[in-house]
């Protein structure tokens, strides 16, 4: 069964760091990795889509990267700010003949210090 | 822009009653999903549907049951509600993509806090 790992569990950052968000996965025959943020009390708000093809996806400040090869995927926020301030969770989605799987990581909570 | 509509944002119900939590999405969407969401476990998937009265279990089915007579609608059941049902509940739509199952992104609805007594 899949497995979806993200490091650290919490981060604070002062405002305007660039900082780093990793998601790992255990199989590496993947659909999409997607990136979500989650605000207190909020439902999911999605960020980017990295499809299997792909290897990058970017969104204004913040780029997606994914590495089939090493079951990794990193999200890059540059200049943070205190709005960047969420938990953010990565999903692998799997899809093959008569079989579907959705697994999502258990997030990072971001907090950015003005 | 996608609205996912959620019919409640809490719900109080008691043990062994028939719970019924409705999702409305107004963009035409195929897949629909159904999701819990528990400290520690983080979002894990109940059922999806990727076409009016179609239906596939996700990764934890049991004790649950879902209705989409109609494209915007997808209705999660608790059959007899247990107090181990208190959960966060999270319904999200997307697009179809090219294959059969999904490869668009996710939309999500705000949640139902359930609560079970």
């Amino acid at each position: 069964k899949q497995e979806v790992t993200q490091i650290p569990a919490a981060l604070s950052v002062p405002e305007g760091e660039n900082l780093v968000l990793n998601c790992s996965f255990t199989d590496s025959a993947i659909y999409n990795l997607q990136w979500f943020r989650q605000d207190p009390g909020k439902g999911l708000t999605s960020l980017l889509l990295i499809q299997s093809s792909q290897r990058e996806q970017t969104s204004g400040r913040l780029n997606a990267s994914l590495d089939k090869s090493s079951g990794r995927s990193t999200l890059y926020i540059a200049a943070s700010q205190p709005g960047d301030s969420a938990t953010y969770l990565c999903a692998w989605e799997y899809s093959g003949a008569g079989s579907y799987q959705l697994t999502f990581g258990k997030g990072t909570k971001l907090s950015v210090i003005p | 822009d996608v609205k996912v509509t959620q019919s409640s944002r809490y719900l109080v119900k008691r043990t062994g009653e028939k719970v019924f939590l409705e999702c409305v999405q107004d963009m035409d969407h195929e897949n629909m999903f159904w999701y819990r969401q528990d400290p520690g476990l983080g979002l894990r998937l109940i059922y999806f549907s990727y076409d009016v009265k179609m239906k596939e279990k996700g990764d934890i089915p049991e004790g649950y049951s879902v209705s989409r007579e109609k494209k915007e609608r997808f209705s999660l059941i608790l059959e007899s509600a247990s107090t181990n049902q208190t959960s966060m509940y999270l319904c999200a739509s997307s697009l179809i993509g090219r294959d059969w199952y999904s490869n668009q992104p996710q939309h999500f609805g705000d949640g139902t806090r359930l609560s079970i007594l």
